[in-house]
């Protein structure tokens, strides 16, 4: 079945670090590629996706390139801010329309 | 444009008790998707709404959950009778058309604790 890894959190940060989160993925059929972000008291909101091979994702600063090579999609930014301090997850979907969600990384970014 | 809703945002109930979690979707979008997260773990999809039918619900845990949307608007979530291990966050997303595109937007999340 469809599957993602993340990087286990949390991930600590002083501000304007350089952040990459690791997501890899397995899939059954030709997946497009998410990352959605949730904020402390918030709910989940699509950050950036991809959905074909070597595309680029990017938003807010942040970007994600699909590499089916690798079967990897991990996000980078590179200057964060204490505003990024949230949970991350990685995505994917295929043929079936649920999504697969990795476990989440959570970042926390420090003045 | 109003995003997806949920209601309630919190709920603590006894074992053994009944909680229905309701999700109003942005309007318009036909795809409805029930996704809970336990305990820190991954998001796990239950099921997904076309309109008012249920299209696959292979990622409902038992028989204990019912889901229903009435109108092919809004839904419902019922847990009868609540376990403990049904704590966690339960979200609710909604998306317009189907595809390798599809952007499915999610709601606040209900926080659901069984005690």
């Amino acid at each position: 079945g469809d599957s993602v890894t993340q990087m286990e959190g949390p991930v600590t940060l002083s501000e304007e670090a350089f952040l990459t989160i690791n997501c890899t993925y397995t899939a059954t059929g030709y997946p497009s590629l998410f990352w959605y972000v949730q904020y402390p008291g918030e709910g989940l909101q699509l950050l950036l996706k991809a959905t074909k091979a070597d595309d680029k994702g990017s938003n807010k600063g942040f970007e994600a390139t699909y590499r089916k090579e690798t079967t990897s999609f991990h996000l980078e930014k590179g200057s964060v801010q204490v505003s990024d301090s949230a949970v991350y997850f990685c995505a994917l979907h295929t043929g079936r329309r649920a999504l697969t969600f990795g476990s989440g990384t959570r970042l926390q970014v420090q003045p | 444009e109003a995003g997806v809703t949920q209601f309630p945002s919190h709920s603590v109930i006894e074992k053994g008790q009944t909680v229905t979690l309701r999700c109003d979707p942005i309007s318009g979008h036909d795809n409805l998707y029930w996704y809970r997260r336990v305990m820190g773990k991954e998001i796990k999809f239950l099921l997904h709404f076309v309109k008012e039918s249920k299209q696959d619900e292979s990622g409902m845990p038992n028989n204990r959950f019912l889901a229903e949307r009435t109108g092919g608007t809004y839904s419902t979530l019922k847990v009868q009778p609540a376990e403990l291990e049904d704590s966690g966050v339960y979200f609710c997303a909604s998306s317009q058309e189907l595809g390798r595109g599809e952007t499915q937007y999610f709601g606040p999340g209900t926080r659901l604790l069984v005690l």
